[in-house]
């Protein structure tokens, strides 16, 4: 069983477009992060929400942390051929335990 | 400041061999987390360790794999008489310890891409 769910799983897009991936669980996170990670790398951190309701901006990036801490969302405006990549959400759980927890992944191609 | 740095990027092994893979955390970062990304499969927790410590190693399978972090050098995870599924790539991570909190964020580095022949 999968801790989190992203979805969608394959994302195809034009340059331009609008798009949301989400992070859905039914546990509560202390806090969540989300990655980008392309081909032969390791995952690149973005960003990190702790406040149920969170909201924060990188460029034309949105994150969100849901009010119970169980889920989270990444909007991109106007996405950019360099905005592909596979999209990974990350949590760590309330229990203490210091582990990330990765969600199944969102991969997203920008057709220019 | 240089981030995480693993070595191999690559290694080869023949099933029944030893590997070795290496992790030198970002400077002044104390904590040290192994995570495995099997092929299609998203990125999975293995051991968790501070200088000399294992913390968490909830993750490792119980049989043929080890993980150290001694008080001086780098972190290695070490698998013994590799079989064909333990070809994966493996991805290490540090965090920070500062003024008595362990911070949520954690750094990657590029990973080991171990293969199995």
């Amino acid at each position: 069983t999968q801790l989190l769910e992203q979805s969608p799983q394959f994302l195809s897009i034009q340059e331009g477009e609008n798009l949301t991936v989400y992070c859905n669980s039914s546990s509560v996170f202390s806090s969540l992060q989300w990655y980008r990670q392309e081909p032969g790398e390791g995952p690149v951190l973005l960003v990190t929400v702790v406040t149920g309701g969170e909201v924060k901006k990188l460029k034309r990036l949105t994150f969100q942390f849901g009010d119970a801490r169980k889920d989270s969302s990444l909007h991109i405006t106007a996405a950019q051929p360099g905005d592909t990549g596979l999209y990974l959400c990350a949590g760590l759980r309330v229990t203490g335990a210091n582990n990330l927890f990765f969600g199944t992944g969102t991969r997203l191609t920008v057709i220019p | 400041n240089a981030g995480v740095m693993q070595n191999p990027r690559h290694l080869v092994r023949r099933r029944g061999q030893e590997a070795r893979l290496r992790c030198s955390p970002m400077k002044g970062h104390s904590h040290v987390y192994w995570y495995r990304q099997l092929p299609e499969e998203g990125l999975k927790f293995m051991v968790y360790l501070q200088k000399e410590n294992i913390i968490d190693e909830s993750g490792m399978p119980k049989e043929r794999f080890s993980a150290e972090f001694p008080k001086e050098g780098p972190s290695i995870l070490r698998i013994q008489q590799v079989v064909r599924g333990d070809s994966a790539a493996y991805f290490c991570a540090s965090s920070p310890w500062i003024a008595g909190r362990l911070y949520n964020e954690q750094f990657f580095g590029p990973g080991t891409r171990l293969t199995v022949l």
